[in-house]
């Protein structure tokens, strides 16, 4: 089954700056690669997502790159803020289903 | 993610109680899911449902079970043979091959 792996796993920049999260996975059929933002105690959000036959995608501040040949994708943020400090989980799936996650970045972002 | 709700906020099992956990969902999504998430980790697969009347096991379905009888529904048991059921327990919902929205997650706590 689909394995995914996330770096790093805490991330500490200060507000202005950019943030950077990567995430390799294993199994080259997957297709739908979501993000998510998780404040304490709350529901995961999604912020973006990407599908296989795109390499990049951006909305605003955020921005995903995908590289199919080497299975791995990335998440850019770009002049941080303090509200972005929160938990980002990437996950891999087969069309939606059968999703894996990986493990979770801790942003902080300092004032 | 407002249309899918999960109840109780918390909830607390005795050893050996079965408790059974709500998500509903009013947002005509034909696919549930059900993902566990323990202190700074990432979210594992319980199980998912993609069409009424059926679900598949997840990486972690031990100790845990499902119905789908209703497209809305698709409560959580977690029986007395889940040995280490303290965690929070989030449910999600969407249309096949699209983006899952979760809900608020239920925590659960052994008394």
């Amino acid at each position: 089954g689909e394995n995914v792996e996330q770096h790093p796993s805490t991330l500490s920049v200060q507000e202005g700056d950019s943030a950077v999260i990567k995430c390799t996975y294993s199994d080259s059929a997957s297709n739908y690669f979501p993000w998510y933002k998780q404040e304490l105690g709350k529901r995961p959000q999604l912020i973006i997502d990407i599908r296989s036959n795109v390499g990049e995608k951006k909305d605003q501040r955020i921005a995903v790159t995908l590289n199919k040949t080497a299975k791995h994708f990335s998440l850019h943020i770009t002049e941080t803020q303090p509200e972005d400090s929160a938990v980002y989980f990437c996950a891999a799936s087969l069309y939606n289903n059968d999703m894996r996650f990986g493990a979770g970045t801790r942003l902080t972002v300092k004032p | 993610d407002g249309g899918i709700t999960q109840s109780p906020k918390y909830l607390f099992r005795k050893e050996g109680q079965n408790v059974t956990l709500s998500c509903e969902q009013n947002l005509n999504h034909d696919a549930m899911y059900w993902y566990r998430q323990d202190p700074g980790q990432g979210l594992r697969l319980i199980y998912y449902s993609q069409i009424v009347n059926d679900f598949q096991k997840g990486d972690i379905a031990e100790g845990y079970s499902v119905s789908r009888e209703k497209k809305e529904s698709f409560p959580l048991t977690v029986t007395s043979a889940q040995k280490n059921p303290t965690a929070f327990y989030l449910c999600a919902s969407s249309i096949l091959g699209e983006t899952q929205y979760f809900g608020p997650g239920t925590r659960l706590l052994v008394l």
